[in-house]
């Protein structure tokens, strides 16, 4: 069974760091790109950033470049999300998720909160 | 970017009715690389559809997906109660893959 689990999010204060990581099971890791999709009450789901199998190809979101940074590490068939400056519209429940081969999100992870706040 | 514009915002319908739902792209969204997803509260986002057309592994056959270019539509032929939750369209076929801001269903 395929399993992707998130951890690291957390109550930060704006201007400050948070690093999340998505642990994955179940599947050929190394064989997939692997996405982060944020949540926003109120809000659409965003596509947030996003790395290639092999980890030599990442993709952000233009609200999160420069401030974020995804890696991965396929020996520990973990992904991170660095996210430094963050600011209180980065505030959302993030999800990990992989696709098919098709950037379609055919699994995800149950999510971890993120509040970022004064 | 491709904008993506779901409508209508809430859908409020009865059990056993039909809900049609809209989903139209600021440009053509090639080789029909849109996909819906059903989203409950408190869980993962979940895939329904994707190709536009193709339904995803044990998805009823209450859920079609149609539509190309720039306008695609999520039926739901029959109304169950636990299909009152929200749903979003994203596609996929142009980088950054972006979602529409969904679509409530509500029981009426």
């Amino acid at each position: 069974e395929v399993q992707l689990v998130e951890s690291g999010g957390g109550v930060v204060q704006p201007g400050r760091s948070l690093r999340l990581s998505c642990a994955g099971s179940g599947f050929t890791f190394d064989n997939y790109d692997i996405y982060w999709v944020r949540l926003a009450p109120g809000k659409g789901p965003e596509w947030v950033s996003q790395i290639s199998w092999d980890g030599y190809k990442t993709f952000y979101a233009d609200s999160v470049k420069g401030r974020f940074t995804i890696s991965r590490d396929n020996n520990k068939k973990t992904v991170h999300l660095q996210m430094n400056r963050l600011r209180s519209e980065d505030s959302a429940l993030y999800f990990c998720a992989k696709d098919n081969h098709v950037p379609y999100l055919l699994h995800w992870g149950q999510g971890t909160q993120v509040i970022v706040s004064s | 970017e491709i904008v993506l514009t779901q409508s209508p915002g809430t859908l409020s319908l009865s059990p056993g009715e039909r809900a049609t739902l809209s989903c139209r792209a600021s440009q053509s969204v090639t080789s029909s690389y849109l996909a819906w997803y059903q989203h409950r509260s408190g869980q993962p986002p979940r895939l329904l559809v994707y190709g536009a057309s193709i339904r995803a592994t044990g998805i009823p056959d209450r859920f079609s997906g149609s539509g190309s270019e720039t306008d695609f539509t999520l039926t739901i032929s029959r109304l169950e109660p636990e299909d009152f939750v929200v749903y979003y369209c994203q596609q996929y076929a142009s980088s950054p893959y972006t979602f529409g801001q969904g679509t409530k269903l509500e029981i009426k």
